[in-house]
């Protein structure tokens, strides 16, 4: 299986400030990555597809980098509505597998 | 906007069975390829299924592979999930998402549903 880890497993941010979570790939996985934003209680919400495309309707200041192993996610100008949870998600090969989580709170 | 609506979810004895549901709509069901992720108390995501458009095409977590079963009825525009042989460790919430394409992105999911395996 191809692991996926998440780094920090948590941050904290004050508002405006520009955040960065990593995910590394056990493998070569290509462009093959998502992140997505889950809230307290609600089902996951995709940001970002295939490494850097961002998903319709989702704000500016949220992108996606990376190709190969490495990958990044950033939120420029974090917003007090951006407390969340960030899961990476390969899917290069089965099975699909997600990184661990970033929980983002708020300074 | 796509609409998904999980149900099925409940209190069953390890060993037991129990068969969710997820009802799609505003969208053109049968051309997607539907997705089962579960999310344990307190844990991550984890993939467990996956059903092309048609239906001829399954995938499965080694977790559940044997035990769980995916189908689609594109008539009525709902996805199925059989759970046989439940155990402790199946103890999550159901979420059911569209894909975007087969076994790639998840773009639109449902609020879930619980199912708690205990005796």
């Amino acid at each position: 299986d191809i692991q996926m880890t998440q780094s920090p497993s948590s941050l904290s941010a004050s508002v405006g400030d520009r955040v960065t979570v990593t995910c590394q790939a056990s493998q070569d996985i290509r462009d093959y990555l998502n992140w997505y934003q889950q809230k307290a209680g609600t089902a996951p919400k995709l940001l970002i597809y295939d490494a850097s495309n961002l998903e319709a309707g989702v704000p500016s200041r949220f992108s996606g980098s990376g190709s190969g192993t490495a990958f990044s996610f950033t939120i420029d100008s974090l917003q007090p509505e951006d407390i969340a949870t960030y899961y990476c998600q390969q899917y290069a090969d089965l099975p699909i597998t997600f990184g661990q989580g970033t929980r983002l709170v708020i300074k | 906007e796509v609409r998904l609506l999980e149900s099925g979810g409940d209190l069953v004895q390890p060993g037991g069975s129990l068969r969710l549901s997820c009802t799609a709509s505003r969208f053109t069901f049968s051309i997607y390829a539907m997705n089962w992720v579960r999310q344990a108390p307190g844990k991550g995501l984890e993939w467990v299924s996956t059903i092309s458009g048609s239906g001829l095409a399954t995938y499965y977590a080694d977790s559940v592979k044997g035990r769980f079963t995916i189908s689609r009825d594109n008539s009525k525009n709902t996805l199925f999930l059989q759970m046989d042989s439940l155990r402790a460790e199946d103890t999550a919430v159901y979420f059911c998402a569209k894909g975007g394409q087969l076994l790639s992105y998840f773009d639109s999911w449902g609020q879930g549903t619980l199912v708690t395996v205990s005796s």
